[in-house]
């Protein structure tokens, strides 16, 4: 149950687009399309961003997708906005009741 | 509106016990599975168990494995998380959550405003 790997921090200027990494395994990211992303402001409790990869939710702007290949799956957040300066976790599924988050992004606006 | 609150959170020795409450509304409890996840102050977020929707299949991170104790009361719709033998790394906000389905992939679509446990002597 090792988390997964992320980059500690992304940055970019408004309009640009910024990609976050998430790196797991055979076990978890590899070998499961139940890959889910979420945003965390300070002090508020995270949101749901993606899921199964790269569904958004009901109110999520376009502006963010997500893919993977292989054991490594990726957020993109296209059109940096100044509220999307947040902290990012990934998730991954790892088999019957088992799941494992990344170790989180700070996402900055420069 | 789906609605997940916490309670029962507060400072404790080191070796003591503590429960949290995670009470639910505005959905049909007994059909979810549900989760506990917490963040140390300044860190990252991590799983900590589950429960089935009717409380017959449990799992644990293998970092609280054999010290929490996680239950559900269907009739009381509220879920629970006994954490005994705490140490000073427990110390995190703890945040009960719902899966936006109810497989238990579904990810984690509504959450709790988050309950701070303290370990400290």
């Amino acid at each position: 149950q090792s988390a997964l790997t992320q980059p500690r921090s992304v940055s970019g200027s408004p309009g640009q687009s910024v990609t976050i990494s998430c790196t797991g395994t055979s076990s978890d990211v590899g070998g499961y399309k139940y890959v889910s992303w979420y945003q965390q402001h300070p002090g508020k409790a995270p949101k749901l961003m993606i899921y199964d990869v790269s569904k958004r939710p009901s109110g999520v702007p376009d502006r963010f997708s997500g893919s993977k290949s292989g054991n490594a799956a990726s957020l993109i957040i296209s059109g940096l906005q100044a509220e999307d300066e947040a902290d990012y976790y990934c998730c991954s599924y790892a088999g019957t009741y088992n799941y494992v988050f990344g170790t989180g992004t700070k996402v900055t606006v420069l | 509106q789906v609605q997940l609150v916490e309670s029962g959170g507060g400072v404790v020795q080191p070796g003591g016990s503590l429960r949290l409450s995670c009470a639910a509304s505005g959905f049909t409890f007994s059909s979810y599975v549900m989760h506990w996840v917490r963040q140390a102050p300044g860190k990252g977020l991590e799983w900590v168990a589950v429960i089935s929707y009717n409380g017959s299949n449990k799992n644990y991170a293998d970092s609280v494995k054999g010290r929490f104790t996680i239950s559900r009361d269907n009739s009381k719709n509220t879920l629970y998380v006994q954490m005994d033998s705490l140490r000073e790394e427990d110390t995190a906000v703890y945040y009960c959550a719902r899966p936006s389905g109810t497989y238990s992939s579904d990810p984690f679509d509504y959450w709790g405003q988050g309950n701070m446990v303290t370990v400290s002597s």
